[in-house]
């Protein structure tokens, strides 16, 4: 099955830094979706980018599908960026996303 | 705007107990929906996708079951709870045809 690795599991930035953010995938892809989990587990999703490159705010992600990899960058980073990064893979027809463990993002003032 | 409500938000149930988690998606019609599960320290894993009313796949053996009564509520439940259902379960939703997924706030289960 799907295979989801994440990279660096963890990252400790100072306010102001960038962060850049890797995930790599073992299996072609119909869906790649980055997800931010708070400190207290809800999920949000940051960007929906299967492929090529999307920007929202000061993330921006770029997927070269064909190398089965995907990047997260964020910008400026801010101490409420701290929590813990998520890419997922979605690779069936009933929409099954497979999930990294994650990369924990530090970022302090 | 579509709005999706996790119910409860935290559980402490004892081994051998029964368990319901609900889940109701409001603003979509015909949403594709979705039960995930994460121990503490683990990855999330799908548990189980409905497309439509009264038709539920599982994805992964937990001795859980799921339902889905009506077009907008998703029902995950056991009759014995056992040690290793402790966790994070999530609720999703999806638009049919398209690959985005949606998360509820989820339900922390504490089986002591």
């Amino acid at each position: 099955g799907q295979q989801v690795q994440q990279s660096p599991a963890s990252l400790v930035l100072q306010e102001g830094e960038n962060a850049e953010l890797q995930c790599n995938f073992s299996s072609t892809a119909t869906q790649l979706q980055w997800f931010y989990q708070s400190p207290g587990g809800s999920l949000v999703s940051l960007l929906s980018n299967p492929s090529g490159t999307k920007h929202t705010g000061r993330l921006t992600s770029t997927t070269v599908t064909k190398e089965r990899r995907s990047s997260l960058h964020i910008s400026s980073s801010q101490t409420t960026d701290s929590g813990t990064y998520l890419c997922a893979i979605g690779d069936s027809g009933y929409n099954k996303l497979t999930f990294g463990k994650g990369t924990v993002l530090l970022v302090s003032p | 705007a579509q709005t999706i409500h996790q119910w409860p938000v935290a559980e402490i149930k004892a081994v051998g107990s029964p368990l319901s988690l609900g889940c109701t998606i409001k603003g979509k019609s015909s949403p594709n929906l979705y039960w995930y599960w994460q121990a503490t320290g683990g990855t999330l894993q799908q548990l189980f996708y409905s497309i439509t009313v009264g038709q539920v796949e599982s994805v992964v053996q937990l001795n859980l079951s799921a339902s889905r009564p009506k077009d907008d509520q998703f029902i995950l439940s056991t009759e014995k709870l056992l040690l290793s259902h402790s966790g994070f379960y999530l609720c999703a939703w999806s638009y049919r045809g398209r690959r985005e997924v949606f998360f509820g706030k989820g339900t922390r289960l504490t089986v002591v």
